[in-house]
Formats: C-alpha cells, sequence, structure tokens
C-alpha cells in the first residue's frame, strides 16, 4: 500500500537558522503530495501541496518540491522562526477504492529556539 | 477559503457513556468526509470515510458497532464513540474535500475517557 516516510523529530533549531525535513514516499500511480502543520492543540493546517511531478508548492517561506525520480517532497525553510514551532506533516493522496484516500507521515515536530 | 468547524474541541465523559463528534463544512458541501484518530506522537490514522447518504466505509480493524458515523447532509458528518472507554482517549479530527482547497481539517476533538 502507499506509505510516506519522513524523518522522525524533534528537530530543533535556532532562530533564522535553514530547515529541512525530508519526506519520501510509496505509492502506485501519481500521487498529489502534501504538507500539513499542526500547531500545539490545534487540527491540521494546509502548508502547501504540489499535484503532479516537479510542482513546487510554497506558503509562508516554506517550500516543497515534488521529486518523482527521487520520490520525495523534501520542505525547507530558509530562515524559521519561533512561531513556527509546531508538528509538520507530509501526506500523499491517491485514488484507492473509488475515492482519494490521504496518507500521513509520523510528523515531525520542530522546536525554534529564540 | 474552505472552513471545516468540529465540536467540540474536547470532552471528557464517564467509561460506558457515548460522545458524539460534529464535522460541518461551512461553505462548501463534502459529499465525502474522513475521520481519523490520532494517538500521541503517532500520525493520523485513517477510521473511516463518510459518504453522504450512504453506509460509512471502515478502515481495517476498526469497530463499526463502537464508531458510529452518520453523514445526513452534504454538511454535517458525526462521530460517535459508543461506550467509551479509557483506550477510547484519543484526538479525533475530520476533514472534508474541497475540490478547490483539497483537505480541509477541522480543529479535532480530544476526547478524554475517564
Amino acid at each position: 500500500g502507499d506509505s510516506v516516510t519522513q524523518m522522525e523529530g524533534p528537530v530543533t533549531l535556532s532562530e533564522e537558522a535553514f530547515l529541512t525535513i525530508n519526506c519520501t514516499y510509496t505509492a502506485t500511480g501519481y500521487p498529489s503530495l502534501f504538507w500539513y502543520v499542526q500547531y500545539p492543540g490545534e487540527g491540521l493546517q494546509l502548508l502547501l501541496k504540489a499535484t503532479k511531478a516537479d510542482d513546487k508548492g510554497s506558503n509562508k517561506g516554506f517550500e516543497a518540491t515534488y521529486r518523482k525520480e527521487t520520490t520525495s517532497f523534501h520542505l525547507e525553510k530558509g530562515s524559521v522562526q519561533v512561531s513556527d514551532s509546531a508538528v509538520y506533516f507530509c501526506a500523499l493522496s491517491a485514488a484507492s477504492g473509488g475515492y482519494q484516500k490521504v496518507t500521513f507521515g509520523i510528523g515531525t515536530k520542530l522546536q525554534v529556539i529564540p | 477559503g474552505a472552513v471545516v468547524s468540529q465540536h467540540p474541541s474536547w470532552v471528557i465523559c464517564k467509561s460506558g457513556t457515548s460522545v458524539k463528534i460534529e464535522c460541518r463544512s461551512l461553505d462548501f458541501q463534502a459529499t465525502t468526509m474522513f475521520w481519523y484518530r490520532q494517538f500521541p506522537k503517532q500520525s493520523l490514522m485513517l477510521m473511516a470515510t463518510s459518504n453522504e447518504g450512504s453506509k460509512a466505509t471502515y478502515e481495517q480493524g476498526v469497530e463499526k458497532d463502537k464508531f458510529l458515523i452518520n453523514h445526513a447532509s452534504l454538511t454535517l458528518s458525526t462521530l460517535t464513540v459508543t461506550s467509551a472507554h479509557p483506550e477510547d482517549s484519543s484526538f479525533y479530527i475530520c476533514s472534508a474535500r474541497e475540490n478547490s482547497y483539497g483537505y480541509t481539517f477541522g480543529s479535532g476533538t480530544r476526547l478524554t475517557v475517564v
């Protein structure tokens, strides 16, 4: 079945540091790829998405590029802020049994210290 | 953007009682909604897919008699945890697919069974 593998956290960075959270996937067909963010005590919010190979999703300074050849969708940000502290989930959406099914990675906790 | 409202945000109940969680799409119609469960330090696990006007499709290992799902209208799906026990304590999140925005998640419900 489909699966998403992402690095386990926590990842601790100083403010203004460069962020990379790795994500790789396995899926049949051509899935859409997503990054979701979960702030403490809240639900998930869509951060960015890409629907086909070589697409780059971007939002709030975060970027991720859909790499079909390496089956990856790594999340990057050039300069993190304390407010970016949250749990980040990589996910894919693919057709399964007549509907779209979303598969999540385990989530990576990011802690940004001043 | 598309908004999904989930209530309650937290609930404490006694063992043996039932709890109902509501998920509403506020500004779009959702023929399909998804219910997830999140254990501490783990990823979201899909429990079931809720289809308006028909029976829900449950994932393997999820007890359909324990987790009752009703999707009576295009904007409302409910999850009822029947005869709750402490092991049912978890974070439950619903989501709906809105074509323009992809998957939109509710804010989640933290259930504590005492």
